[in-house]
């Protein structure tokens, strides 16, 4: 089945620590997107990548590194920079060209806590 | 100021009637695309539907329909006959041209539906 996964779903650490979420995509895919979600707030853009190894920052890239060595693979890390860490972090694709251009495809999302 | 309203933050129906999320956007450009995404507990969101700003054509998904209108920066959605399973956090996004030449959804703060039977 074609699809996003994100491992793990649910993520422990403890402050201090870097951690890195996994993001991958089968649907061949160009951009990939990386978003924290906080209770009661929509979606905010943390990077995101239009081709192999290249990306931009989103608006709340402090605190976070992202890599694009292959089109199927977007991980994140968030370091120990990032003063508020503990969300929720949805991956997502789209396609650039084509009837679905733009239309963005998510992953199950990786919950994040830090102590 | 948000570029994405969605100014009820909870609705709260019984089953089978009607309910319209309200989205109102701010763009200066012509050529933009909206966004309803839906976000279920589980908290993967399911896209529902793509409209670009040249098509203002309103259009109906079984019980989904969707209402654009360009003069008053809306992009409403309704919930004919509602049902239980409706019951989750609705977000409208507006995606407009970046500098890279790419299209950046901003999200509004989402409407948490909930259905009761």
């Amino acid at each position: 089945d074609g699809g996003i996964t994100q491992s793990p779903k649910y993520l422990f650490r403890k402050e201090g620590q870097n951690v890195t979420l996994s993001c991958e995509q089968n649907l061949n895919h160009d951009a990939m997107y990386w978003y924290r979600q906080d209770p009661g707030q929509g979606l905010r853009l943390i990077y995101y990548s239009q081709i192999v190894n290249d990306f931009q920052k989103g608006d709340i890239a402090e605190g976070y590194s992202v890599s694009r060595e292959k089109k199927e693979s977007f991980p994140l890390t968030v370091t120990s920079a990032q003063k508020n860490p503990t969300a929720f972090y949805l991956c997502a694709s789209s396609p650039l060209t084509g009837p679905s251009s733009y239309e963005q495809y998510f992953g199950p999302g990786t919950r994040l806590t830090v102590t | 100021a948000q570029k994405v309203t969605q100014a009820q933050t909870e609705i709260s129906v019984v089953e089978k009637e009607d309910v319209t999320l309200d989205c109102v956007y701010e763009t200066r450009d012509t050529t933009y695309y909206l966004f309803w995404y839906k976000q279920p507990p589980s908290g993967e969101l399911v896209f529902l539907i793509r409209r670009n700003s040249f098509d203002e054509q309103n259009e109906i998904s079984g019980r989904y329909s969707w209402n654009f209108q360009k003069s008053t920066s809306s992009f409403n959605f309704t919930i004919t006959a509602s049902q239980v399973v409706d019951s989750a956090v609705y977000f409208c996004a507006l995606s407009e041209l970046q500098e890279g030449g790419s299209y950046i959804p901003t999200f509004g703060r989402g409407t948490s539906l909930i259905v009761h039977p």
